[in-house]
C-alpha cells in the first residue's frame, strides 16, 4: 500500500521569501513521486516528477524537490515566492508497477503569499 | 487545443435525477481516470480505464457507472443523485497504466445537488 502525508494544510509566506511545502510518503517499493499545482477553478497541473533518476528534480515556475529515501520525503521548494504562486499544491505517490492503487494524492497544502 | 476536456463545467440538479459528465482527451493516451474532489480539496480516485478496459474501480456506489466508448473518451453517468454527490469531478489521462506517467487533468465539473 502507499500513502502520502502533507504537513500543514495552509502555509503562508511573504513575497520573495523561501517556499517550503512538506511531503512524506509511504511505499513498499521504490516510488514514483509527483507534485501538482491547482489554481482556483482549474484542474491540476504537473509541477515536477521523480522517477528514480536524479534525486534533485527541477520543475516549472522555479520549483524544485529533493527525494530523500532515508527520510521518505519529497519536499517542494522555491527560493523566492511570487504572488502568482498562491494555489493548492498536491504531492502524489505511485508504486509504478501497475498496482491497483494507481496514483495516491496527499490532502493538499494551500499556499498563501503575503505582499 | 484543450488536451483533456470535460463537459459540462457546472452541473446543478435535484436529488433523484440522473446526469452524465463527458470527457475527451486528444493526447493519444491509453489510460483515463475519474477523480472526485470534495469540499476540503481531497482527491480520491473513482475509476481508471486502460485501453477501454476497467482497471480501477474504487469503492463508489454503483449509482456511478463509467463508460469508455473508445480510448479517447471516458464518460461518467450518475443515477439517483444524492446530496453527498456534490463535489468537483475531474477527468484525467496518462500515457500508460502503472503510475509512471504523470496525469493530465481536465478543468473539472462542479456538481451541485440540491
Amino acid at each position: 500500500a502507499q500513502s502520502v502525508t502533507q504537513l500543514g494544510s495552509h502555509v503562508s509566506v511573504s513575497e520573495g521569501a523561501l517556499v517550503l511545502l512538506r511531503c512524506n510518503y509511504s511505499s513498499s517499493v521504490p516510488p514514483y513521486l509527483f507534485w501538482y499545482v491547482q489554481y482556483p477553478n482549474q484542474g491540476l497541473q504537473l509541477l515536477l516528477k521523480y522517477t528514480s533518476a536524479a534525486t534533485l528534480v527541477k520543475g516549472i515556475n522555479g520549483f524544485e524537490a529533493e527525494f530523500k529515501k532515508s527520510e521518505t520525503s519529497f519536499h517542494l521548494t522555491k527560493p523566492s515566492a511570487h504572488m502568482s504562486d498562491a494555489a493548492e499544491y498536491f504531492c502524489a505517490v505511485s508504486q509504478g508497477g501497475g498496482g491497483a492503487d494507481g496514483l495516491t494524492f496527499g490532502k493538499g497544502t494551500h499556499l498563501i503569499i503575503q505582499p | 487545443d484543450t488536451a483533456v476536456s470535460q463537459t459540462p463545467k457546472y452541473l446543478v440538479t435535484q436529488m433523484g435525477n440522473d446526469k452524465s459528465i463527458k470527457c475527451e482527451q486528444n493526447l493519444g493516451h491509453d489510460t483515463m481516470y475519474w477523480y472526485k474532489q470534495d469540499s476540503k480539496k481531497f482527491l480520491k480516485i473513482m475509476f481508471s480505464y486502460n485501453n477501454k478496459e476497467l482497471i480501477i474501480n474504487e469503492t463508489v456506489p454503483n449509482r456511478f457507472s463509467p463508460k469508455s466508448p473508445d480510448k479517447a473518451h471516458l464518460n461518467l453517468h450518475i443515477n439517483s443523485l444524492e446530496l453527498g454527490d456534490s463535489a468537483v469531478y475531474f477527468c484525467a489521462s496518462s500515457q500508460d497504466w502503472g503510475g509512471r506517467s504523470p496525469l493530465h487533468f481536465g478543468n473539472g465539473t462542479r456538481l451541485t445537488v440540491t
